[in-house]
């Protein structure tokens, strides 16, 4: 079962405006979140979280923003650089350990 | 810090053969090793959870005489896909929690995958 939908797989942005990533989720015991971002042939790296008490959790660029009752988080990216694209993961965790990841959403941002 | 290091990258077997993938982590001791196969497309899927010195917790659906995990030490887990078929074919990546890391809300740390292809 799909706990965790990303259901754009890819997006492109122009260099400079605002990636926007969304991530949908099902399960009310999720309450922690996060984002990472892949590059090709490396691993995913953890990018920023934010807790279910949070709606919006900023770092430098990067912003993420959780809708509790929509179940639904998004990751802002402004401003969108080229070296931002990546395949971004969405991924929900609960306090039973259980975490689901969403399928990706493949960001190219063009010079 | 906190480095994960798998191997191999890619690996290409005969069908009916094993093979072994490690997970490492190179500068933590990890209490906690997590298996994920990706099909592509799709979302990383949780294999199995392997704790040091006790025998891993298989998902529902992972077939636990098939793919062995071991995890012998704090910073080595092994998977080993037994009598590999094509449909075994995927992409393999491993991911650690570092100890003392509280476990449910501390980011993982990942390896770079292991591309298996069965032929």
């Amino acid at each position: 079962d799909q706990q965790v939908k990303q259901n754009s797989p890819s997006l492109s942005v122009q260099e400079g405006r605002i990636s926007i990533l969304n991530c949908d989720y099902t399960n009310s015991m999720f309450d922690y979140f996060l984002w990472y971002k892949k590059y090709p042939a490396e691993g995913p790296t953890f990018l920023i979280s934010i807790s279910s008490i949070k709606d919006k959790n900023e770092d430098g660029r990067f912003t993420v923003f959780l809708n509790k009752s929509a179940k639904h988080l998004s990751l802002h990216i402004v401003p969108s650089q080229p070296g931002d694209s990546a395949v971004y993961f969405c991924a929900a965790s609960a306090r039973n350990n259980d975490m689901r990841f969403g399928a990706g959403t493949r960001l190219t941002v063009k010079p | 810090g906190a480095v994960v290091s798998q191997h191999p990258s890619r690996v290409i077997c005969k069908s009916g053969t094993s093979v072994k993938i490690e997970c490492r982590s190179l500068d933590f001791q990890a209490t906690t090793m997590f298996w994920y196969r990706q099909f592509p497309k799709q979302s990383l899927m949780l294999m199995a959870t392997s704790n040091e010195g006790s025998k891993a917790t298989y998902e529902q659906g992972v077939e636990k005489d098939k793919f062995l995990i071991n995890h012998a030490s704090l910073t080595l887990s092994t998977l080993t896909v037994t009598s590999a078929h094509p449909e075994d074919s995927s992409f393999y990546i491993c991911s650690a929690s570092r100890l003392g890391d509280p476990s449910y809300n501390s980011p993982l740390h990942f390896g770079n995958g292991t591309r298996l292809t069965v032929t």
